[in-house]
Parts: C-alpha cells; sequence; structure tokens
C-alpha cells in the first residue's frame, strides 16, 4: 500500500492566499483525521471523519479553517485567507476500527509557510 | 479530560547506552489505548506500538521494549543499545473513550539524539 499521501509537501504563500492541503488516505481506512503540529502547541487535532462524514471539528481554530470530504479516497483542508499564525506543519492520518481500535498511519505532511 | 506528559524534552546519548523515554498519561477512562510514535529528522509520523489498558504485558520488539504501569499511570519506552538512526522525536499518545477511541491526544514529544 502507498500510505497516507499529501500534496504539497511544502507550501509558501503570502498573508490572505487561499490555501488548499490534499490528502489521500489509506484504501479501505474508514477515519480520516487532520493534525497540525508546532512548536508551540504540539501536536493537535483539527478535525476527522468517519465514512466520509465530519464527526468532530472542534479543534478547528477558526471559520477561516474548512475541510472536506467528498469521497472515501480523498480529502481537502482549506485555509481562507490564511495568516502568518497558520504556519505549521499539517498532517493527515487515517485508520480502520474494523474489528477494533487500530493505530492511526500518518502522511509525510505538508509544512505550510505563510508570510 | 484525557493528558499526555513527556517530562523530558531532549534526552542526549551516546551510541550503544540504553535509553528510557518517560510517559505519564491522565485518563477517567477504564478502556483506553496507548502508543508510541516515532518523528525522524524527515518528519514523517512513524507508528511504533499500541497497548490497550487491558494488556499489561510488557512488550519487546528487537532493541524496543515497552514498560506499562497501570498502578503509575505510565508507559515508557526503553531502547537498548541505542543507535545513531535512533535519533528522532518520540511522541506517547492516548485514545479513550471521550476521543471514541479513534482520535489521538499526544505528549509534547522527547528528541532522542544518539551521537556516534
Amino acid at each position: 500500500d502507498a500510505g497516507v499521501i499529501q500534496s504539497p509537501r511544502h507550501e509558501v504563500t503570502e498573508m490572505g492566499q487561499e490555501v488548499t492541503l490534499r490528502c489521500k488516505p489509506i484504501s479501505g481506512h474508514d477515519y480520516l483525521f487532520w493534525y497540525r503540529q508546532t512548536m508551540m502547541r504540539g501536536l493537535e487535532l483539527l478535525i476527522y471523519f468517519n465514512n466520509n462524514v465530519p464527526i468532530d471539528d472542534s479543534g478547528m481554530p477558526e471559520d477561516r479553517f474548512s475541510a472536506k470530504m467528498p469521497n472515501a479516497s480523498f480529502s481537502t483542508l482549506k485555509i481562507q485567507p490564511s495568516e502568518p499564525r497558520d504556519s505549521a506543519v499539517y498532517f493527515c492520518a487515517s485508520s480502520s476500527r474494523g474489528s477494533g481500535n487500530t493505530e492511526a498511519f500518518f502522511g509525510q505532511g505538508t509544512r505550510l509557510t505563510v508570510v | 479530560a484525557q493528558k499526555v506528559t513527556q517530562a523530558q524534552t531532549e534526552i542526549s546519548v551516546v551510541e550503544k547506552e540504553d535509553v528510557t523515554l518517560d510517559c505519564v498519561y491522565e485518563t477517567r477512562d477504564t478502556t483506553y489505548y496507548l502508543f508510541w510514535y516515532k518523528q525522524p529528522p524527515s518528519g514523517e509520523l512513524v507508528f511504533l506500538i499500541r497497548r490497550n489498558s487491558f494488556d499489561e504485558q510488557n512488550e519487546i520488539s528487537g532493541r524496543y521494549s515497552w514498560n506499562f504501569q497501570k498502578s503509575t499511570s505510565s508507559f515508557n519506552f526503553t531502547i537498548t543499545a541505542s543507535q545513531v538512526v535512533d535519533s528522532a522525536v518520540y511522541f506517547c499518545a492516548l485514545s479513550d473513550l471521550v476521543s471514541g477511541y479513534s482520535t489521538l491526544t499526544f505528549g509534547k514529544g522527547t528528541m532522542l539524539l544518539v551521537s556516534p
């Protein structure tokens, strides 16, 4: 399996611009997560989906952030407008509950820099 | 609320030394899962182990071993005969009923530096 695939790996954008991060989960996984990693706050959950339905978006910092999962193989995280404080590494992860809880597999992350 | 504490921010050792990374967690649930992830300098997060709260047996995988003690709410990770390739940030994480056993609460991580 190719694992969780995120694009782009690096994104540099100017403040005020729209940014879209993309994620392809592992085939067959029914959970998809978006996490953000910063030096100050560490790894924190932004939102997660189960069977393409958003379950908990309480971690989304502001209305500027939105996430969608139009089908089982694709999700996006959008920031509009972007701000310098959004600079972070954004990870997508997927997992499969199956017969029991299983670990989440992470993508390589997207390093976002907003200048 | 659930919480994971990794008190060691950074550890430096010389190759072949043994090193233990500490993890202490808080949860109100009786059923929960604990994890360790490794983040090498390349940045990805690599899953190492999952342990459920009913299984207190220690686990060994090659040079890695994990000590789960429910009585002290700890899930410590030991690397025996460390190697330079072990240099990374290691995260302990918790998944419990509050999260539907789906999402992870991470500790702040411990950076391990192994020098030759």
